[in-house]
């Protein structure tokens, strides 16, 4: 059973500090990795995508991968408190595409 | 900018009902994927389509479920005979290629209740 796992949370960062999200994966084929977004009660929306070890940035999000320890994470900077949703992190399964997603960390960011 | 679209947004039906769910895909992105999140657990596959078949499916894919592309837009998802717990968000997702690296774009979700 490939498993994606994230601490449930909630984390609380305050406004303007950095929020990092873990995630680890069981499968170490595993090639590509998705961050997406879900506010409650409505549907996931990608963050951002990463398929190399190393950081990958895009405005106030970087993206970190390390295929060794089968880690990836998710940096926040400046949090606002429009950030606060669950995050979930995602790994096709298998050798197709479908998507292998975690339990999600819910972030909560005060004012 | 192109976006996923379900109807509807809310169904509800009494347990042993047929419903169809239904998602509009983009327009010329070529593998749909049906996804379910039942309140408060993670969001799961069912199901991925590709050339008017099914290309993977889930254990919880089974004899109870379906999927049909009628025409050149719609995608559907019908569940045959309700049970109380198929009551979840069921999430449409297209993707233009189906490549390990392409964006899975979904829509905004049909809530199912189950009575």
């Amino acid at each position: 059973q490939k498993e994606v796992e994230q601490n449930s949370g909630p984390l609380s960062v305050p406004e303007g500090a950095i929020a990092s999200l873990n995630c680890t994966y069981s499968d170490r084929g595993s090639q590509s990795f998705f961050w997406y977004r879900q506010y409650s009660g409505k549907s996931p929306e990608l963050i951002m995508s990463i398929y190399s070890n190393g950081d990958k940035e895009d405005g106030r999000f970087t993206a970190q991968l390390n295929k060794a320890s089968q880690y990836v994470s998710l940096l926040i900077r400046d949090s606002q408190p429009s950030d606060s949703a669950t995050y979930l992190c995602a790994v096709p399964l298998n050798s197709g595409y479908a998507l292998n997603f975690g339990k999600g960390t819910s972030l909560l960011v005060t004012p | 900018e192109p976006e996923v679209t379900q109807t509807p947004s809310h169904q509800v039906t009494q347990m042993g009902q047929e419903v169809i769910l239904r998602c509009v895909p983009i327009s010329n992105h070529l593998y749909f994927y049906w996804y379910r999140q039942i309140l408060g657990q993670k969001v799961e596959f069912l199901v991925s389509f590709y050339n008017n078949e099914i290309s993977e499916k889930s254990e919880i894919f089974d004899d109870q479920f379906s999927v049909e592309r009628p025409d050149g837009s719609n995608f559907t998802l019908k569940i045959r005979s309700t049970k109380l717990e198929d009551s979840a968000m069921y999430f449409c997702a297209s993707e233009a290629a189906g490549a390990s690296t392409d964006t899975q774009y979904f829509g905004p979700g049909t809530r199912l209740t189950v009575l």
